[in-house]
Parts: structure tokens; sequence; C-alpha cells
């Protein structure tokens, strides 16, 4: 099946500075991209959808300035957090679908295996 | 985007079938009924999809009736495994966003 990886898998950063987080399809195209937090016990949120060659559309009460997100290929968004803080730690998910996707086939989003962020 | 409705919680043993249950009351005519699986500290992974009626596949079946406003997620024979939290997602198919609600948190006792 697909496979979506994330890079790091786990990062600590000080309270100032900022972190990029990689998200990579292997085996397909995507031209749209999700973002997503989680904090412990609770469920994946909705950060942005990332789409390829424009601007990520964010979800409402994201900042925007804070997590910037670039997606520059099809195989490939980022997630920066700037300037982070105690409260960023959390753990960070993207997915992908498909380009390839046809109408009637089954539409799976695939994530990749998450990156946990603790600023300190 | 239609909101989903399911139980927080369920425990069950081992070698039992699990049935998950999930209310989606608005769904629209071109939504779609996904189910994921996520295991502590990893991402979500399909389990299976469907429109209407019967899906199965080698994992689980999805049954949807006719109204579409529920359906249920068959898990057979559990495992210790198969603890998990468990999210139903309507949504359109083709790249539109999803999203989670709050899970099922699935704990199978030996």
């Amino acid at each position: 099946g697909a496979v979506v990886s994330q890079h790091p898998s786990r990062v600590i950063c000080k309270s100032g500075t900022s972190v990029k987080i990689e998200c990579r399809s292997l085996d397909f195209q995507a031209t749209t991209m999700f973002w997503y937090r989680q904090f412990p016990k609770q469920s994946l949120m909705l950060m942005a959808t990332s789409n390829e060659g424009s601007k990520a559309t964010y979800e409402q009460g994201v900042e925007k300035d804070k997590f910037l997100i670039n997606h520059a290929s099809l195989t490939l968004s980022t997630l920066t957090v700037t300037s982070a803080h105690p409260e960023d730690s959390s753990f960070y998910i993207c997915s992908a679908r498909d380009l390839l996707f046809r109408a009637g086939g089954i539409d799976e989003q695939y994530f990749g295996p998450g990156t946990r962020l603790t600023v300190t | 985007l239609a909101k989903t409705t399911q139980p927080i919680s369920m425990d069950s043993y081992e070698g039992q079938e699990v049935n998950i249950t999930c209310s989606h009351n608005n769904i629209a005519t071109n939504d779609y009924i996904t189910w994921y699986q996520q295991f502590p500290s990893q991402g979500p992974r399909f389990i299976i999809q469907g429109y209407k009626t019967k899906v199965t596949n080698e994992v689980a079946s999805l049954f949807i009736p006719a109204d579409r406003k529920s359906s249920t997620l068959s898990l057979p024979r559990v495992s210790l495994s198969d603890t998990a939290v468990y999210y139903c997602l309507v949504g359109r198919t083709g790249g539109f966003k999803t999203i989670f609600g709050a899970g099922t948190r699935l704990f199978v006792k030996a």
C-alpha cells in the first residue's frame, strides 16, 4: 500500500526556536496533504490543507503565521512551527490522498507515523 | 461536513465480535463513510470504506442501512492487538478534507 513518511519522528526544541516537519508520499503523488495535531487522549484536529503549488488553507483558529506550510512538490509538504512555545508541544500527523484516485474506487487517506514535538 | 457520534469507549474480550456504531444524521448524498484505527503514538490506519449496504474486507465489515444515517463497523473475533481508537469519518471522496470525531476507544481484555 501507499506509504507516507514523516521526519523527524521525535523532536525536542527550546522555546522560541522554529521546527520544521517534513511529510513525504513515498510511492504516489499527492496534490493535497493534510496536517493534524493531536493532544494526549484527544482526537486528531485538522490544522490545514496543504495544496501543491498554492497557499495552504487553514482551519479556523489556526495561526497561519505560526504554522507555516509549504507544499513544494507532489510528494513533499512541510510544516514549520515558528517561535515554538511549550503549548505547541503535541503530536503532529500528516496525511495524503493519491492524485490518481479514481471516482468509484476506495479513497483513503494515507497517514504518516506522526512527529512528537516537545518544546521546553 | 457531517458530524459523527460514536460511543466514547467499549470493552470486549478476546474472540468476541465487536460492533461499533456511528451516527451521522446529516450525511450528504456524495458522502462516503470511512473507518480508521489508531494505536497510541501512531498515525491512523485505514480499515474500511463504504457508501451503502454492506462492505467486507479481510479485516472488518461495514454495515450501512438504507437511510445512511448510521453505520456499524464489525470486527470479528477481536484480539488484544485490536485495542485501539476507532474513528468514523464521513465526507466526500477525491481530496476533500475530513474531520475526525472523538472516536471510540476499544479495550480488548484477555
